[in-house]
C-alpha cells in the first residue's frame, strides 16, 4: 500500500462542475501539498498546508490531520483547470515529500 | 517570488554521451534542492537531494556514478547525466526550497531524448 493515495485517478467533468478530489496518507505529516502539473509539464504549488483549510481562487483544500485525510476543491470549474493533482506529504523531521500517483482532471466545455 | 527556472527544458542526445541540467532559483537561495525524474503517466522521483556546499543524498536505486548532481551555489544546482542510454530518457524536474517551512518551488522541468 502505497503512503500516498489519491482518488479518483481519473475523473471527467462539464465546465461550472464543482470537483473533489481526496488524498489519503499513512505516516504522521509535517505538512501535505497540493501540486498541479499541466500537459506542458511544469508543476505549480498550489497549497501548503497542515492544519485546517485555505483558500485561493476558486481552489480549496482542506485537511483533517486526526483522519489523515485532505480534500482538493474546485469551484466554476473551467477547461483550464484540466491538468493532473498531486498530493505530497512531508513527514515529520523530512525533507522530501512523498507523492501521490495524481488524479487526472479533464474538464470539458 | 519564488521562481526556479531550468535549463534546457528540451534536449536530444546520443546514447554514450554526458548531459548537464542547470536549476536556478531566481529570487531566492535555496538552501536545499531536490532533482526528481517522471515517466509518462507516472509520478515524480526523487532522485537525490542536495544541500548547498555538501555532497547531494541520493536515493536508493540511483547510480551517484550517472547523475551527479552539483549544489556549488544558494541559486545554482546542476545534475550531469553521464553516458546517457535510451533508458535515461525522461522528465527531468528540479525544485528548491528556501527556508525552514520547506515548502518546495518546482521549475519546469527538461525533457531529456536519449537516442
Amino acid at each position: 500500500k502505497n503512503e500516498v493515495e489519491q482518488s479518483p485517478q481519473n475523473l471527467t467533468a462539464q465546465e461550472g462542475e464543482f470537483i473533489t478530489i481526496n488524498c489519503s496518507y499513512s505516516v504522521g505529516i509535517s505538512a501535505l501539498h497540493w501540486l498541479q502539473q499541466h500537459p506542458g509539464g511544469g508543476i505549480v504549488s498550489l497549497f501548503m498546508l497542515s492544519s485546517g483549510k485555505k483558500k485561493h481562487g476558486r481552489l480549496i483544500a482542506t485537511i483533517n490531520i486526526q483522519e489523515k485525510h485532505s480534500s482538493l476543491h474546485i469551484t466554476a470549474s473551467h477547461p483550464r483547470d484540466s491538468a493532473v493533482y498531486i498530493c505530497a506529504v512531508r513527514s515529520q523531521g523530512a525533507q522530501k515529500l512523498v507523492f501521490g500517483q495524481g488524479t487526472r482532471l479533464t474538464i470539458n466545455p | 517570488g519564488a521562481v526556479v527556472s531550468q535549463h534546457p527544458s528540451w534536449v536530444i542526445c546520443k546514447s554514450g554521451t554526458s548531459v548537464k541540467i542547470e536549476c536556478r532559483s531566481l529570487d531566492f537561495q535555496a538552501t536545499t534542492m531536490f532533482w526528481y525524474r517522471q515517466f509518462p503517466k507516472q509520478s515524480l522521483m526523487l532522485m537525490a537531494t542536495s544541500n548547498e556546499g555538501s555532497k547531494a543524498t541520493y536515493e536508493q536505486g540511483v547510480e551517484k556514478d550517472k547523475f551527479l548532481i552539483n549544489h556549488a551555489s544558494l541559486t545554482l544546482s546542476t545534475l550531469t547525466v553521464t553516458s546517457a542510454h535510451p533508458e535515461d530518457s525522461s522528465f527531468y524536474i528540479c525544485s528548491g526550497t528556501r527556508d525552514v517551512s520547506y515548502e518546495q518551488y518546482f521549475g519546469p522541468g527538461t525533457r531529456l531524448t536519449v537516442t
